[in-house]
């Protein structure tokens, strides 16, 4: 079975640029997560949708970031404009449950992003 | 505030067992997760715990207590590609957030 889908793998830009990071979960899980992972923050999740509809964005950093799920098998992440201060690698996680089931989330290869 | 606690590097040979140790305090409590994150690669789940007590899976082991808030992930049996980080991860009272730790970081050595 595919897993979660992620693209680009990498993504290497100039500040001020737009940045869009795509995920596919894996068919059939209702929850999708976006994660931002940096050696001195670690793995910070950043917003979380059920059925589509975003649940959580409290962790999303500020209003250059956005998230979208406009249906169950795609999700995009959008900075606009982006700063060097981005640079990380994003994971897209999805889920048959809700966070604190026991349902473990299955992670995308994630996309390394250079903001330079 | 809400805060996870776990060694930052922890290293060990093969064959032998290791204990990574994960203390938290948080709003409530409602289930922790033990992942393995290998260098350059996405978490894998390894272990849930939700009641008190051990969870085995094979090699590996966690453990809870809620009263303490604290678990531990026991690995028997150390192989090289052991070599990863483990993260801790708790989820709230409501079941709605995840907090992650820094994850220990563990080298197996032959």
């Amino acid at each position: 079975d595919a897993g979660v889908i992620q693209s680009p793998r990498h993504e290497v830009t100039e500040m001020g640029q737009e940045v869009t990071l795509r995920c596919k979960p894996i068919s059939g899980h209702d929850y999708l997560f976006w994660y931002r992972q940096t050696m001195m923050r670690g793995l910070e999740l950043l917003i979380y949708f059920n059925n589509n509809v975003p649940i959580d964005d409290s962790g999303m950093p500020e209003d250059r970031f956005s998230a979208k799920m406009p249906n169950a098998s795609f999700s995009t992440l959008k900075i606009q404009p982006s700063e060097p201060r981005d640079s990380a690698v994003y994971f897209c996680a999805s889920s048959l449950g809700y966070p604190g089931s026991n349902q473990p989330q299955h992670f995308g290869d994630g996309t390394r992003l250079s903001i330079l | 505030g809400q805060n996870i606690d776990q060694p930052t590097e922890m290293t060990a040979t093969e064959g032998a067992i290791v204990q990574i140790n994960c203390t938290y305090q948080t709003s409530g409590f409602n289930g922790l997760f033990w992942y393995q994150q290998h260098a350059g690669e996405a978490p894998t789940f390894l272990s849930y715990n939700v009641l008190d007590g051990l969870e085995e899976k094979g090699r590996f082991s966690s453990f809870l207590s809620r009263s303490k808030g604290y678990s531990y992930l026991l690995l028997k049996e150390l192989q090289m590609k052991d070599s990863a980080s483990y993260l801790c991860v708790v989820c709230n009272q409501a079941g709605t957030a995840l907090i992650f730790g820094k994850g220990t970081t563990l080298s197996v050595s032959s």
